[in-house]
């Protein structure tokens, strides 16, 4: 139980276009996701926290009107990154807040690699 | 803002040998949790600790928590090639679920 999963697992797209990226509770219902962006070799930088129904808190320094999260339901939310430049690319990873195990604990996503052009 | 400071950043070490991460801060964390990350995968949960001077034993791997709840360390018995990851400490604070993760380990061992 308590699986997390992530749409697409990697995507290529040119500058200036819009990517969507999903992040599903398979199994149990989150109430609040996490979305982290990670470079190579380093880690997990927090960039925004989702709950369902309500707008996101987005952490110091992360562009809300290029960082688009949706949080519609209690098992999807969506991370758009909005006209991507290739500073953009990086690795990102949403974990969910939720399972039967234990309420508080976070389960973590496998990633999704974007590759902006 | 609470930190974490993991070390060492680096680590390559033969098979058979054995190694301590650290994680220290200068803040009270309510928990405490070591992930371990392959490339190109998300964190995986190995560990949560939650009680100061909690000692926890995975296999070959055991995870401390200080007396404080202040810091952590990773200890891993006569490592193996299937070690090497990105091990991550990660800290909840007190007022509420947002995780603050260390700068991360990068382990390599050898056969």
């Amino acid at each position: 139980g308590a699986v997390v999963s992530q749409h697409p697992s990697w995507v290529i797209c040119k500058s200036g276009t819009s990517v969507k990226i999903e992040c599903r509770s398979l199994d149990f219902q989150a109430t609040t996701m996490f979305w982290y962006r990670q470079f190579p070799k380093q880690s997990l930088m927090l960039m925004a926290t989702s709950n369902e129904g309500s707008k996101a808190t987005y952490e110091q320094g992360v562009e809300k009107d290029k960082f688009l999260i949706n949080h519609a339901s209690l098992t999807l939310s969506t991370l758009t990154v909005t006209s991507a430049h290739p500073e953009d690319s990086s690795f990102y990873i949403c974990s969910a807040v939720g399972g039967r195990a234990n309420t508080d604990t976070q389960y973590f996503g496998p990633g999704t690699r974007l590759t902006v052009l | 803002t609470q930190l974490l400071e993991q070390s060492p950043q680096f680590l390559s070490i033969q098979e058979g040998e054995n190694l301590t991460v650290y994680c220290n801060s200068s803040s009270v964390f309510s928990s405490l949790q070591w992930y371990r990350q392959e490339p190109g995968e998300g964190p995986v949960l190995l560990v949560t600790v939650v009680t100061g001077g909690e000692v926890k034993k995975l296999k070959r791997l055991t995870f401390q928590f200080g007396d404080a709840r202040k810091d952590s360390s990773l200890h891993i018995t006569a490592a193996q090639p299937g070690d090497t990851g990105l091990y991550l400490c990660a800290g909840k604070n007190q007022a509420g679920t947002a995780l603050i993760f260390g700068k991360g380990t990068t382990l390599s061992v050898s056969s």
